[in-house]
């Protein structure tokens, strides 16, 4: 079946370093793909998403492309910030579903 | 405009008691999931509400585990004779319908369930 890889972290960072959450899935045919977000405290939310190969989605400074070669979408910032620190989420939708398979989740934290 | 809402946001119980869960959707969308969330792990799907219908419950962990939606708008988890592994943040999600095209889903902030 449909699944979702991601490094299940806890990833730690100084600010501004550069950040790489791996993400890689399993699917049929083309489906969607996403980021979702969950600060501290908060409900999860839409990052960013592609929705066909070799999209780059973008948001806040966060990037991710549809790689249909690879079976990824790998999220990446420049240079992180404090702020950044949150749970990221990896998820995909099948073609033609609505059901959205998450990943496990990155755990971020960024320190000063 | 309104999000997700989903009440209790906290919920603490007796083993063996039922409980319920309230979600109500944004105006408007006709699709509505929910999800579990242990400590430490993912998400974890549970049931997809089209309209008031369910064409996939196959995420219910077990038979003491119903959820209904009425008049495409709120929808209800049931939990009942609660155990507990059944401890967990169930999180409600809604979105436009996709037809076939795949709609962002937004949630609401979640009922953190805790049975002793």
């Amino acid at each position: 079946g449909d699944s979702v890889t991601q490094m299940e972290g806890p990833v730690t960072l100084s600010e501004e370093a550069f950040l790489t959450i791996n993400c890689t899935y399993t699917a049929t045919g083309y489906p969607s793909l996403f980021w979702y977000v969950q600060y501290p405290g908060e409900g999860l939310q839409l990052l960013l998403k592609a929705t066909k190969a070799d999209d780059k989605g973008s948001n806040k400074g966060f990037e991710a492309t549809y790689r249909k070669e690879t079976t990824s979408f790998h999220l990446e910032k420049g240079s992180v910030q404090v702020s950044d620190s949150a749970v990221y989420f990896c998820a995909l939708s099948p073609p033609g579903g609505d059901k959205v398979i998450f990943g496990p989740g990155t755990s971020l934290s960024v320190i000063p | 405009g309104a999000g997700v809402s989903q009440s209790p946001s906290n919920k603490v119980t007796e083993k063996g008691k039922d409980v319920e869960l309230r979600c109500d959707p944004i105006s408007g969308h006709t699709a509505l999931y929910w999800y579990r969330q242990s400590l430490g792990q993912g998400l974890e799907f549970l049931i997809y509400f089209q309209g008031n219908s369910a064409p996939d419950k196959s995420g219910l962990p077990s038979d003491r585990f119903s959820a209904e939606r009425t008049g495409g708008s709120v929808s209800t988890l049931t939990i009942q004779r609660t155990q507990q592994e059944d401890s967990a943040v169930y999180l409600c999600a809604s979105s436009q319908f996709s037809g076939g095209q795949s709609y962002e889903q937004y949630f609401g902030p979640g009922t953190r369930l805790t049975v002793t």
